[in-house]
């Protein structure tokens, strides 16, 4: 069975970078996509981009600008990079698989807080 | 970009009783190639990541409860509880997966009457 894990720092500055990380296990990230999505807390879900391991990537418009997804296989890990991050950004970021005969997201990591504060 | 929009944003329904929330897509995720509409559910409990619950507009989750189930196509979808149970408490999402960006409905809350 697939786990995913997020990891990274909670607190970031404003205006700063956010990174982000996101280790599988039980699983090779080399097959399926893999998604970044949001939810600023009390509030829905927000789909940042995905990437399937050969470096084909899709962001949200709004976000392309600032936003870098990538895999390392040595790894299997998935990463994030969010720059010019503002209190907007501030919000459980998941990791999440696309299924193996459709698109929608049927495994999700447990999801990691990210506060914007100086 | 597809707008996802669900009604009732909440509804409270008594124990055993059925609840529906619907969800409807600013344009079609119905695939005319291969008659298949990118349409998922989700359900997403306090402190927890989303768990999916359908794909395929009606193509129950391995492990999901049969009491949850989905239906519709093109531009209108529902999800039906046919008897809610304590533990179905949770807000409810859908999601399209017919193009990018994927996007999600605002969510449902359901509770207990």
């Amino acid at each position: 069975q697939v786990q995913l894990q997020e990891s990274g720092p909670g607190l970031v500055k404003p205006s700063e970078t956010l990174s982000l990380s996101c280790t599988v296990s039980g699983g090779d990230i080399r097959d399926n996509h893999w998604s970044w999505i949001r939810q600023p807390p009390g509030k829905g879900l927000e789909w940042i981009g995905n990437i399937y391991y050969r470096g084909s990537t899709k962001y949200k418009s709004s976000l392309q600008s600032r936003v870098i997804i990538s895999v390392d296989t040595s790894k299997n890990q998935l990463s994030l990079k969010m720059n010019s991050v503002t209190a907007a950004d501030a919000a459980v970021y998941y990791c999440a698989k696309s299924g193996d005969t459709h698109d929608a997201f049927d495994i999700w990591g447990q999801g990691t807080m990210v506060t914007v504060s100086s | 970009d597809i707008v996802m929009t669900q009604s009732p944003d909440s509804l409270a329904v008594s124990l055993g009783e059925r609840a529906t929330i619907n969800c409807k897509s600013s344009q079609s995720v119905l695939y005319s190639s291969n008659n298949k509409n990118y349409l998922a559910w989700y359900q997403q409990k306090p402190g927890q990541p989303p768990k999916l619950l359908i794909y395929w507009a009606s193509i129950r989750e391995s492990g999901v409860p049969g009491r949850f189930s989905g239906s519709g196509s093109g531009t209108d979808f529902t999800l039906t509880i046919s008897s809610l149970q304590a533990a179905d408490v949770a807000v409810y999402f859908c999601q399209q997966y017919y193009t990018t960006p994927r996007t999600f409905g605002q969510g449902t809350k359901v509770e207990i009457k």
